[in-house]
């Protein structure tokens, strides 16, 4: 009963190539988030989604596309991949935004190893 | 975002011993303190966090200070043991940030047998 699932864990790509990553979660929440980690381990939000709704776009490409089916499933589908997108990608939930949510926990994922070669 | 620092960037200690991160915050509004764990392999997980209305709280071996006037929250780990050892990140935030985190570039806490 995996609380934020991710798929695929590992992802080995060419450049070029288009790919999609996929987030499930199961608690009941209505906030759901991309954090992209580099090989240096620095975290940096891409995107929030509440409600199904994109609330941040934290500057990333428009190759990057998010799409939310529901408030359960966010994935990530990549364009045109490039070599500086290799990273961890992982999925985040939580309940509530703005000062409603700024006391609950973010749950993640356990990640996303995306390799362009 | 919020400019967010963290030290030391890698902390080696022998087991039993005392480990300290500290993360200092630019944002004066920040009004709360998370602090995440990440071991090999996994994501992010909270373990402890303070609001700004406190000064100090502690769960069993663990513990975080925040100093608001000084904007810099600490996590203060005792007795430290093997399994301690994991990347670990601030995450000093405010309401109006909805929802996202900005989190400090992570400390690398080894800890020996």
């Amino acid at each position: 009963d995996t609380a934020v699932s991710q798929t695929p864990k590992y992802l080995v790509t060419q450049m070029g190539n288009d790919k999609s990553i996929k987030c499930e979660q199961n608690l009941g929440h209505d906030t759901m988030y991309w954090y992209k980690q580099d090989s240096k381990k620095f975290l940096k939000i891409m995107f929030s989604y509440n409600n199904k709704e994109l609330i941040i776009n934290e500057t990333v490409p428009n190759r990057f596309s998010p799409k939310s089916p529901d408030k359960a499933h966010l994935n990530l589908h990549i364009n045109s991949l490039e070599l500086g997108d290799s990273a961890v990608y992982f999925c985040a939930s939580s309940q509530g935004l703005g000062t409603s949510g700024i006391y609950n926990e973010q749950f993640f994922g356990p990640g996303t190893r995306l390799t362009v070669l | 975002g919020e400019n967010v620092e963290q030290h030391p960037s890698t902390l080696s200690v022998q087991e039993g011993d005392s480990a300290v991160i500290k993360c200092t915050y630019s944002d004066s509004a920040s009004n709360y303190f998370p602090w995440y764990k990440q071991e090999l392999g996994k994501g992010p997980q909270l373990i402890i966090d303070i609001r700004s209305n406190v000064g100090e709280k502690k769960d069993q071996r663990i513990a975080v200070t925040l100093n608001k006037t000084a904007k810099h929250f600490s996590l203060h780990i005792t007795e430290t043991q093997p399994e301690d050892s994991a990347v670990y990140f601030c995450a000093p935030r405010r309401g109006s940030t909805l929802g996202r985190l900005y989190f400090g570039r992570g400390t690398q806490l080894t800890v020996w047998p």
